[in-house]
């Protein structure tokens, strides 16, 4: 069974930049997984902010971006703001029409 | 605009059935990828299932043998029929359209479904 890790939660200072990371129990995430980060605040849809590893969502700030690092997916969110603190979620593709999220990171602002 | 919008939820006794819906606009359904996505009530989010353009349908071993998805591409709408009910099938499911790179590119708001006697 395919079981994706992510920081079960995260804290930053206003201004400050975080990383989180999207791995695998067993292997790398490379780019043919196809990565892609998702915002939600409580009682929302998730928002779109990354997808195909490092490209950008219409309308999401610049401050957040995606790459590969080393065996994972990787958002970064460069000058954090208040209206940052949210859960963010990566998915991989898994080929074979199945996709699987990460548990999801609760990122605080403080 | 593109726009997707979830019906069906609601409260449901175990072993038994419920059909969600999810009425686009703004794109053809036919054109894409589709997909449901489901959160359990303080948990995070759970990938269901996808049926591609072709037709071809995939889903997660949790639900597989239960749910079928399915699509009528005359009204637009994308279907998830959930058979033999749980209650950790208990959750908001949303309905997301698939995007060229495989990532979720748009979304609905969700519907609640209940499974409890």
């Amino acid at each position: 069974q395919t079981v994706v890790t992510q920081e079960p939660s995260f804290s930053v200072s206003p201004g400050g930049t975080v990383t989180l990371t999207c791995g695998l129990s067993s292997g790398s995430v490379s780019k043919d997984h196809y990565p892609s980060w998702y915002q939600q605040t409580p009682g929302q849809a998730p928002r779109t902010l990354i997808y195909s590893a490092n490209t950008r969502s219409s309308g999401v700030p610049d401050r957040f971006s995606g790459s590969i690092l080393g065996n994972k997916a990787a958002l970064t969110i460069t000058g954090a703001q208040a209206e940052d603190e949210s859960d963010y979620y990566c998915v991989l593709y898994m080929s074979g029409g199945i996709w699987v999220f990460g548990g999801g990171t609760k990122l605080t602002v403080l | 605009e593109v726009q997707l919008v979830e019906s069906g939820g609601g409260l449901v006794q175990p072993g038994g059935s419920l059909r969600l819906s999810c009425a686009a606009s703004g794109f053809s359904v036919s054109s894409y990828y589709m997909s449901w996505v489901r959160q359990a009530p303080g948990k995070g989010l759970e990938w269901v299932s996808v049926i591609y353009n072709s037709g071809r349908a995939f889903y997660a071993d949790s639900v597989k043998g239960r749910f079928t998805i399915s699509r009528d591409n005359s009204n637009n709408t994308l279907y998830l029929q959930m058979n033999s009910l749980r209650a950790e099938d208990t959750a908001v499911y949303y309905c997301a359209r698939v995007g060229y790179s495989y990532g979720f590119n748009s979304w609905g708001q969700g519907t609640l479904v209940t499974v409890s006697s």
